[in-house]
């Protein structure tokens, strides 16, 4: 089955500054990469998704790019809000298939 | 804008216990998960339904666990008995096709 790897665990960073956090896969097979923001006893919330027919994808201040090849993908954040604190998962799957998830990065957005 | 919708949001139990958690899904959506989410984990898959089908189970403790879809909209997961290691909380999402899943607000169970 899908194997998802996440780094890091926890991330600090100054507000403004950029935040990255980065993802592997094991299963050539999956084409659906989604990522989860998760605040403190809420449910996860999509943010953005990528699919494996595009190499980057970008709404205002998210982006995530995928390298197929090398089965990785990674979530930047720009300009880091007090808000954008929380926990932040990735995933992979199938399309309509259940996800597989990663452990989680609990981001620290320092003022 | 519509909701995933899931009862209990809370549930205690003491082990050895039947425990039944209720989900229903976004209207028109035939894809439903019940997924596990321990504390400081990912969630994890534990079956998914298409329609009133279960279509992937593999992850699912059958010797406690069932899950149900009778008429493909509600859903029913049920643990008997309850253990300890059954502590988390269980999130319910549902999707249309191979878009976007939704998730809703999970029961928290704690087993004592």
């Amino acid at each position: 089955g899908e194997n998802v790897e996440q780094h890091p665990s926890t991330l600090s960073v100054q507000e403004g500054d950029s935040a990255v956090i980065k993802c592997t896969y094991s299963d050539s097979a999956s084409n659906y990469f989604p990522w989860y923001k998760q605040e403190l006893g809420k449910r996860p919330q999509l943010i953005i998704d990528i699919r494996s027919n595009v190499g980057e994808k970008k709404d205002q201040r998210i982006a995530v790019t995928l390298n197929k090849t090398a089965k990785h993908f990674s979530l930047h954040i720009t300009e880091t809000q007090p808000e954008d604190s929380a926990v932040y998962f990735c995933a992979a799957g199938g399309g309509a298939d259940g996800l597989t998830f990663g452990k989680g990065t609990h981001l620290i957005i320092q003022p | 804008e519509a909701e995933v919708a899931q009862s209990p949001r809370y549930k205690i139990t003491e082990k050895s216990q039947a425990v039944a958690f209720w989900c229903d899904p976004i209207s028109g959506h035939a894809t439903l998960y019940w997924y596990r989410q321990i504390l400081g984990q990912g969630p994890e898959l534990l079956v998914q339904f298409q329609d009133e089908s279960v279509v992937d189970d593999s992850q699912l403790p059958k010797d406690r666990f069932s899950a149900e879809r009778l008429k493909g909209v509600d859903s029913t997961l049920k643990i008997q008995p309850a253990e300890l290691g059954d502590s988390a909380m269980y999130l319910c999402a549902s999707s249309f096709g191979s878009n976007e899943q939704f998730f809703g607000p999970g029961t928290r169970l704690t087993v004592l």
